[in-house]
Formats: structure tokens, C-alpha cells, sequence
């Protein structure tokens, strides 16, 4: 079965630090989908981003970058140069090719110091 | 275009009282979630639907009725509140599937008491 671990329940970070979160899956597919997912303060849902199985190209997005490793069942997820409005709860989520599920971890809560 | 909502925003229900929570997307997305997030838990899967009339069981279904009559909306019915049902509720859909980005309503604060 499907599976996401999100070791990492609190993490406090200074401002300006970088920061990576964990995110460990497990599947018995060979095509999958991993997704990182935002939950601010405000308590809404917000898209990350979104990697499938075949493409372990790691992606940077401002000060955001993501790190694919299928070699350890891993998709860590940095920030560079933290700032408190990235104080926020962050999932890490996996569906596979074979089901219509989306399974998500527990979240790691990120507190970043002013 | 509104996107994902749920209704209510927050609901206090004693113990045994049944509910309705809404959720409608005008996205037409084929496939919707219902989750629930605890303190420590995550967002736990409890029922789920690929497209109108057909609904499936997540991780935590049980206490829980779900039905998708039409496109646009996928009710979670609580038949008989319990307190260990105390939650957030998330709706969520997705365009194509699971393996495409996740829409998510505003969540529904849920009080069984």
C-alpha cells in the first residue's frame, strides 16, 4: 500500500536560514506522483508542485527547490533564505498510476523567527 | 469562478445528531476527495469519487455516507456525530485524476460535542 512519511513534525528555523523538509514514500507502483502542498496559517490548501515518477530532474522555483531521489524513495523539499511568511504547515502527498487515491503524510510544521 | 466550497464553515453538533457537509466545484472535475486533518494526523482519505454515481472508500470511512449524483457536488454525511469525528473537514478535486493538482475548499471546522 501507498504510503508517506513526514518524519519531521516541527521544525523553527531563524529567518534567512535554508530549511529542507522530508518526505520519504512508499509505492509498489513504477508510475507515481508526488506533490508538496502548503496549509498557511489562513488554513487553506495551496499546490506546490507536482513530480511523476519518470522525471527526476530537480526543480527550483525562486527560492524553493525540490529534490527527487528514487534511489532512497525520497522528495525533500528546501528552502533557501527563509522568511516568515513561510511559516506554514507543508504535506507531502503521493497517488499511483494504478489508483484514484491521493495519500498524504502528516505535515511538518515550519516555523520560521523573525 | 469560484472553485471548490464547502459549507458550512463551522458547525457545532451534539453527540448523535446526523449533518450534511456541502461541497460543490464549478470546475467540472471528474474526481473529489473528502479528507479530514487532526492534530498529528495529516490529511487522512475518507471517501472518494471518479465521476458521477460512483464513490469509493478511503483510509477512516466509517461513520461517513457519501454520494456524487451529479458532477458539481459530493455531499459527506454523518448519520450519527460522535465526538472522535471532531475534525476539519477538506474537499478537494482534481481535473484528470490523482496524479494532477489538487483543488481545495476552505474546510468545514466540525465540533461534535
Amino acid at each position: 500500500a501507498q504510503k508517506v512519511t513526514q518524519a519531521q513534525t516541527e521544525i523553527s528555523v531563524v529567518e534567512k536560514e535554508d530549511v529542507t523538509l522530508d518526505c520519504v514514500y512508499e509505492t509498489r507502483d513504477t508510475t507515481y506522483y508526488l506533490f508538496w502542498y502548503k496549509q498557511p496559517p489562513s488554513g487553506e490548501l495551496v499546490f506546490l508542485i507536482r513530480r511523476n515518477s519518470f522525471d527526476e530532474q530537480n526543480e527550483i522555483s525562486g527560492r524553493y527547490s525540490w529534490n527527487f531521489q528514487k534511489s532512497t524513495s525520497s522528495f525533500n523539499f528546501t528552502i533557501t533564505a527563509s522568511q516568515v511568511v513561510d511559516s506554514a504547515v507543508y504535506f507531502c502527498a503521493l497517488s499511483e498510476n494504478r489508483d484514484d487515491k491521493i495519500i498524504f503524510g502528516k505535515g511538518t510544521r515550519l516555523h520560521i523567527l523573525p | 469562478n469560484a472553485g471548490v466550497t464547502q459549507t458550512p464553515k463551522f458547525q457545532v453538533l451534539k453527540t448523535g445528531q446526523s449533518m450534511t457537509l456541502q461541497c460543490a466545484q464549478d470546475m467540472n472535475h471528474e474526481y473529489m476527495y473528502w479528507y479530514r486533518q487532526d492534530p498529528g494526523m495529516g490529511l487522512r482519505l475518507i471517501h472518494y469519487s471518479v465521476g458521477a454515481g460512483i464513490t469509493d472508500q478511503g483510509e477512516v470511512p466509517n461513520g461517513y455516507n457519501v454520494s456524487r449524483s451529479t458532477t458539481e457536488d459530493f455531499p459527506l454525511r454523518l448519520l450519527s456525530a460522535a465526538p472522535s469525528q471532531t475534525s476539519v473537514y477538506f474537499c478537494a478535486s482534481t481535473s484528470r485524476g490523482a496524479n494532477t493538482e489538487a483543488f481545495f475548499g476552505q474546510g468545514t471546522r466540525l465540533t461534535v460535542v
